[in-house]
């Protein structure tokens, strides 16, 4: 099973909000990630996660809160987020943050904030 | 902090003809790993061909081979026969090999491949 799922696929919500996205995976990966994607751009990193611990924050505003409940799972809690924060959210995982480990990527979550 | 540069914003190339996709980067390491993703429209990203930088033979997988130039820092991605299947935004990424950093994304260069 080489697959990263995140749902939900898509969410609306209002600036008032609170909300959550949840990513998953069943490989045995020790290093998970979020990243925030606009269209047509590159993703950028938010979070790391290392064997369930928070290794890199880039500066992300605290209306963005990732959790890792265990070594599968990857949650991102959403709060009173802005406009500017609709984008595709994607969630990654792999074997190891260091080495040249393949990061597999979900699909994402489309977020539109309104 | 490494920037990786893909200077062709849009590519087209004819099913079954040959195509190169450009990726330039700027380091002062010397051990570092490359990376050319694919992310076909609204549909997951994945992996094409991975390069570590001291490896002096070129990656291949199937259609894709890449050209690398350590000195020049340079990685373009050469794909032959192309297929329908291969039209997708592709990002070349650079991974330091010390920091445990995530990938450090080029702006993509969008492939359109035409029957």
């Amino acid at each position: 099973d080489t697959e990263v799922t995140q749902t939900p696929k898509h969410l609306v919500m209002g600036m008032t909000n609170k909300k959550s996205l949840k990513c998953e995976q069943h490989m045995g990966h020790r290093a998970m990630y979020w990243y925030k994607q606009k269209a047509k751009k590159p993703p950028e990193l938010m979070f790391v996660y290392s064997y369930e611990k928070l290794s890199i924050n880039e500066s992300v505003p605290s209306r963005f809160s990732p959790e890792c409940p265990n070594s599968s799972l990857l949650n991102l809690h959403l709060h009173a987020l802005q406009p500017e924060d609709s984008a595709l959210y994607l969630c990654a995982s792999s074997q190891d943050r260091y080495g040249a480990y393949e990061q597999y990527f979900g699909p994402g979550t489309r977020l539109t904030v309104t | 902090a490494q920037t990786v540069t893909q200077s062709q914003p849009e590519m087209s190339v004819q099913e079954a003809e040959t195509v190169t996709l450009s990726c330039t980067y700027d380091t002062s390491e010397s051990d570092y790993y490359l990376f050319w993703y694919k992310q076909p429209p609204s549909r997951q990203m994945i992996l094409v061909i991975r390069q570590e930088a001291y490896k002096q033979q070129n990656a291949t997988e199937n259609r894709f081979s890449v050209n690398f130039q350590k000195a020049a820092k340079s990685f373009s991605l050469k794909i032959s026969d192309s297929q329908l299947g291969d039209a997708a935004m592709y990002f070349c990424a650079y991974r330091s090999s010390n920091s445990g950093y995530a990938l450090n994304f080029g702006k993509g260069t969008s492939l359109l491949v035409t029957p």
